[in-house]
């Protein structure tokens, strides 16, 4: 079965620190995919990143980065120098990649980030 | 181009009625999902449309909860005879394909309160 943690439930940190939001995932699938969501206050999930299982390069973009280790199932976020606008709850979250997957994904229960000024 | 819209926004109901939630995908897109965000479980998958057709009813919690989708496009989600653990958030996806490679974009969503 397909599993997706993340241990953190709540984080709070003061503007302009760095943050790591956890993930570590289950899946017995070979291919597989793991993205990141943010859901802000107003309640929209809005996409932030896809990963496949063959890629294991770590991405930047902007202040956001996120490393993806398949040794320890882990595909961990970190945002540099956080601002007020960043305070959201962001999601972990999976689906298979073989034949027949639909696409469905698994979610993680969520961290609920707040950024203090 | 326009995302993916849902209405109503809000809905309250008493229970034992029956609503229904309405989900307009991104053009184009072939792949529907209908998700739930309620406070203890969590964001779950409840079914995929692949244009009307729906091959992963898996997540639908019982027979209460069915669903549709028309003409490739518009999707509706019926609860019949609502229950008060049946409030939640229901969120509407759509992607270009109905794959794991393929983002799914996600709509406002429509909060349902059952009293």
């Amino acid at each position: 079965a397909q599993k997706v943690t993340q241990a953190q439930t709540e984080i709070s940190v003061v503007e302009k620190e760095d943050v790591t939001l956890d993930c570590v995932y289950e899946t017995r699938d070979t291919t597989y995919y793991l993205f990141w969501y943010k859901q802000p206050p107003s309640g929209e999930l809005v996409f932030l990143i896809r990963r496949n299982s063959f890629d294991e390069q770590n991405e930047i973009s902007g202040r956001y980065s996120w490393n993806f280790q398949k040794s320890t199932s882990s595909f961990n976020f970190t945002i540099t120098a956080s601002q007020v606008v960043d305070s959201a709850v962001y999601f972990c979250a999976l689906t298979g990649g073989i034949a027949g997957n639909t696409g469905k994904l698994i979610f993680g229960q969520g961290t609920t980030l707040q950024v203090k000024p | 181009g326009a995302g993916v819209s849902q209405s109503p926004s809000n809905k309250v109901t008493e229970k034992g009625k029956d609503v229904e939630l309405r989900c307009d995908p991104i053009s184009g897109h072939t792949a529907l999902y209908w998700y739930r965000q309620s406070l203890g479980q969590g964001l779950e998958f409840l079914i995929y449309f692949q244009g009307n057709s729906a091959p992963d009813k898996s997540g639908l919690p019982s027979d209460r909860f069915s669903a549709e989708r028309t003409g490739g496009s518009v999707s509706t989600l019926t609860i019949q005879r609502t229950q008060q653990e049946d409030s939640a958030v229901y969120l509407c996806a759509s992607s270009p394909d109905g794959a794991g490679a393929v983002t799914q974009y996600f709509g406002p969503g429509t909060r349902l309160t059952v009293l």
